[in-house]
């Protein structure tokens, strides 16, 4: 109930090509869903975020997609660029729980 | 603005040593939380701080690890005595609220 499953496990895309990161989870609850990236020797940054009251959100390349009857979101990045390669993860939350539930992370190659 | 401050950035100890890790918050941040990051394990919240009170300490591994917040802007993350198999990534994340956290560098530990 608690966990978010985040798949693929690692994904390579070619520069220009769209990347795609799903992830799905249990607990109806969950009201809040941030995606973060992580480069190498640093700690994650927050990318983007949804709530579920919205279907899609999108900022600049990254756009959030959200269905909240099948309980899966997912991130799309446009126009994949080699700096976007990364470590990215999923996560969600649930009201005044500040707990956020982490997926297993994808790590996203774009080749040049 | 400094951002999260966490110290030292890599630590090496052998088994038996008594580990501190150190983390500086953003000022002004209300939530303070201690993460560990392995490749097996993934992100792992250890522990989180409200207004410098422990909220929930249920991802701490063991009794040997300890964790205070003696005021707002200061945490350490304890381990005594330390195993090999603690060494991972630790990082700190402060947010003022629920919805951002911030995280900082990491400290690298390895326990030989």
């Amino acid at each position: 109930q608690q966990q978010v499953k985040q798949s693929p496990q690692s994904l390579i895309v070619q520069k220009g090509g769209i990347s795609i990161i799903n992830c799905a989870y249990e607990n109806t609850a969950f009201d809040y869903f941030p995606w973060y990236q992580q480069f190498p020797g640093k700690g994650p940054a927050l990318l983007i975020a949804i709530r579920p009251d919205v279907s899609e959100k999108k900022e600049g390349r990254f756009t959030i997609s959200f269905n909240k009857s099948a309980k899966q979101f997912s991130l799309h990045i446009m126009d994949s660029q080699p700096g976007d390669s990364a470590t990215y993860f999923c996560a969600a939350s649930r009201g005044s729980n500040y707990q956020l539930i982490w997926g297993a992370g994808t790590k996203l190659i774009i080749k040049p | 603005d400094a951002g999260v401050i966490q110290s030292p950035r890599h630590e090496v100890t052998e088994m038996g040593q008594e580990v501190t890790l150190r983390c500086k918050p953003i000022s002004g941040h209300d939530y303070l939380f201690w993460y560990r990051q392995t490749m097996m394990r993934g992100l792992e919240l250890l522990i989180y701080f409200n207004n410098n009170v422990p909220i929930d300490d249920s991802g701490m591994p063991e009794d040997r690890f300890s964790a205070k917040m003696p005021n707002a802007s200061f945490s350490t993350l304890k381990i005594q005595p330390s195993e090999p198999r603690d060494s991972a990534v630790y990082f700190c994340a402060s947010s003022l609220g629920r919805f951002l956290q911030f995280f900082g560098p990491g400290t690298r530990l390895t326990v030989l």
